[in-house]
């Protein structure tokens, strides 16, 4: 099964701020790469797709980039409503598998 | 538009079978694969299984045994079927739609709490 880590596990933040977080890989799912928000007590969201294509309605703030095995999501100026649980799914192979997860917390 | 919708029990005993139904609309499930994904309470989410529209199932290796998925197309819905409950089995289960390699689960149902207990 493909292993998927993701850093930091917590990450607090200054609203405004440019953040990274990241997603490894234990091996290479080329760019089956999925992002997805998770606010407390609701279902995870879509974020982006295939590594680093962007889905409609979620703020042009997210982006993702990287391939193989290194991936990362960033938020380019985090707002309040951004206070969340990041995950990492990769689709190359099954079994499908998630990361971990990052949260955001405010500093 | 793409919705869906988890159903049933909140609680089940331990070493009984767990019945979920996820109803969909707004897509044919001949054409797009729903699948599983639980998330116990405070932790990750793990992929279950799921079902492609050729009728055709996956499973977790770790679930194989006690897991079945399967659907009724007349009805839109997909169900899913685990034996052996245990405590640690008490999650949050949610169905959602895999619209393919380069998609991932683009649409999750609001996910039904299930507690495993005596």
């Amino acid at each position: 099964d493909v292993v998927l880590t993701q850093s930091p596990a917590t990450l607090s933040v200054t609203p405004g701020e440019r953040i990274s977080l990241s997603c490894r890989a234990s091996e290479s799912v080329d760019t089956y790469l999925h992002w997805y928000q998770q606010k407390p007590n609701e279902s995870p969201r879509l974020l982006i797709k295939y590594a680093s294509q962007s889905i409609s309605g979620i703020p042009s703030r997210f982006s993702g980039s990287g391939s193989g095995t290194d991936f990362t999501l960033s938020i380019n100026g985090v707002e309040l409503e951004d206070l969340s649980i990041y995950y990492c799914q990769q689709g190359n192979s099954l079994p499908f598998t998630f990361g971990s997860g990052t949260k955001l917390e405010i500093k | 538009q793409v919705q869906l919708k988890e159903s049933g029990p909140g609680l089940v005993q331990p070493s009984q079978t767990l019945s979920l139904t996820c109803t969909v609309s707004g897509f044919s499930l001949t054409s797009n694969s729903v699948h599983w994904v639980r998330q116990p309470p405070g932790k990750g989410l793990e992929w279950m299984g799921g079902i492609w529209g050729d009728g055709s199932t996956d499973y977790n290796s770790a679930l194989k045994s006690r897991l079945s998925i399967s659907r009724d197309t007349s009805k839109s819905q997909v169900f899913l079927k685990m034996n052996s409950l245990q405590t640690d089995d008490t999650a949050i289960y949610f169905c959602n739609r895999y619209y393919g390699y380069t998609y991932g689960f683009d649409y999750w149902g609001q996910g039904v709490m299930v507690t495993v207990s005596s």
